[in-house]
């Protein structure tokens, strides 16, 4: 069974620094994709970025990007430059056939 | 990105009454839609898959008696909330999911349901 695992429930970072956010993954298939979610307080789901399981470099998508280590079913989200707009629930989902499963997200606050 | 919208984003209602809650996608046609719940401070959790012009797939333990879901055309599904009851009380998601290379999906803003 497909399992997501944000071990983070809560973290903290100051204004202009950079932030990691850990999901690891558990999958027996071969083929699957890995995305992050941020849910501000208004509850909206903002797709953020995307990795595919076959890709060889890691996503980017402006001040977001993907360490993918796929030996160690990894998939932590590098936020660079944190703004106070950064504040929020970020998920980290995974694909299995064309369904989303969700981790148990991770609040982040940004600091002035 | 692509645009989903539903509607609406808020509703107050009686126990025993049911609410429809709609999901469309603005910009590109989705075969496929999805129906989510979210408990505060939880995760997302998947209720049902909607297929334009069949069935809805339940996930396990969701009642499809209860949750009625409708996918009638590629562009709209709506999930309807039978005889609701306090406990229906939730926010529900709605997503869509691209084709292409890169399968995406994105979600609706949401519906808060307040069942009294």
């Amino acid at each position: 069974a497909q399992k997501i695992t944000q071990t983070q429930p809560g973290m903290f970072v100051q204004e202009k620094e950079a932030v990691t956010l850990d999901c690891t993954y558990d999958t027996s298939d071969q083929s699957y994709g890995l995305f992050w979610y941020k849910q501000p307080s208004s509850g909206e789901m903002i797709f953020l970025i995307y990795q595919g399981s076959y890709d060889e470099q890691n996503a980017t998508e402006g001040r977001y990007s993907l360490n993918f280590q796929k030996a160690r079913k990894s998939a932590n989200l590098v936020i660079s430059a944190s703004q106070l707009g950064d504040s929020a629930m970020y998920f980290c989902a995974m694909e299995y056939g064309n369904k989303l499963v969700f981790g148990a997200g991770t609040i982040l606050r940004v600091k002035s | 990105g692509a645009v989903v919208s539903q509607h609406p984003s808020w509703v107050i209602c009686k126990s025993g009454t049911s609410v429809k809650i709609e999901c469309r996608s603005l910009d590109f046609q989705a075969t496929t839609m999805f129906w989510y719940r979210q408990f505060p401070k939880q995760s997302l959790m998947l209720m049902a898959t909607s297929n334009e012009g069949s069935k809805a797939t339940y996930e396990q333990g969701v009642e499809k008696d209860k949750f009625l879901i409708n996918h009638a055309s590629l562009t709209l599904s709506t999930l309807t909330v039978t005889s609701a009851h306090p406990e229906d009380s939730s926010f529900y998601i709605c997503s869509a999911r691209t084709g292409g290379v890169k399968k995406t999906q994105y979600f609706g803003p949401g519906t808060r349901l307040l069942v009294l």
